[in-house]
């Protein structure tokens, strides 16, 4: 995890509330991702980025935005979080051409009562 | 969809014995990797096989890549209680979009009996 931070670790909100969470890294690598882990689905892409301001959608990417303004920097927003958002968040970074080595943060427990 | 799915999705074994995970993909790759991780934690990185490559070795980890079968193993010998771990493959595009991302499988979960 080291170089690799996520804020909060930990997040309880209710039902139609934004939500955003953090991704902060010191490792100066140009990829950045997040994922979505869920029993039975393993880990899925929600969106990356390939630079500042340069991001794109992942295989589940509907009811989340995200924002690269700074290189050590991604944010996650749920605009009007829903229960079937309920799931653990990892951040993950990569200095290569993105689909080599991934770097994972600690993650996000977000539960949407 | 899942590019990569594993087999079995749960393994149990006792330790020092040696542990055989399997992976299945479905398009063509440009490489293919296997990630670690514990309970409550992040992956973790653990061995980039190339499609070029057939076989490649780490330590105690042992990974195989039949292209032309679409399929992938990863061996742990000697196991350790410390093994314990869920077990994930993740493929890399050969072109496009697919370039840039990795797919994961759904993993299995490794457990080494003291």
């Amino acid at each position: 995890d080291a170089g690799i931070t996520q804020s909060p670790r930990h997040k309880v909100t209710e039902t139609g509330t934004p939500v955003t969470l953090r991704c902060h890294q010191t490792e100066n690598h140009r990829y950045m991702y997040w994922y979505r882990q869920d029993p039975g689905h393993g880990l899925r892409l929600i969106h990356y980025s390939y630079g500042v301001k340069d991001t794109d959608k992942g295989e589940v990417s509907d009811g989340y935005s995200v924002s690269r303004s700074k290189t050590e920097d991604f944010l996650l927003t749920l605009e009007s979080a829903t229960s079937s958002q309920t799931s653990v968040y990892f951040c993950a970074i990569s200095g290569l051409a993105g689909a080599y080595e991934q770097f994972f943060g600690p993650g996000t427990r977000l539960t949407v009562l | 969809s899942q590019q990569g799915e594993e087999d079995p999705q749960a393994l149990s074994i006792q330790e020092g014995e040696n542990a055989t995970m399997n992976c299945s993909y479905k398009t063509s790759i440009n490489n293919l990797q296997w990630y670690r991780q514990n309970s409550g934690r992040g992956l973790v990185h653990l061995i980039l096989i190339r499609s070029n490559e057939r076989e490649k070795h780490s330590g105690r980890l042992r990974v195989t890549l039949d292209t032309s079968k679409k399929s992938s193993s990863l061996l742990i010998t000697a196991s350790r209680a410390a093994d314990t771990a869920s077990y994930f493959c993740a493929t890399a595009g050969s072109s496009g979009a697919g370039s840039y991302q990795l797919t994961f499988g759904k993993g299995t979960k490794l457990s080494v009996i003291p």
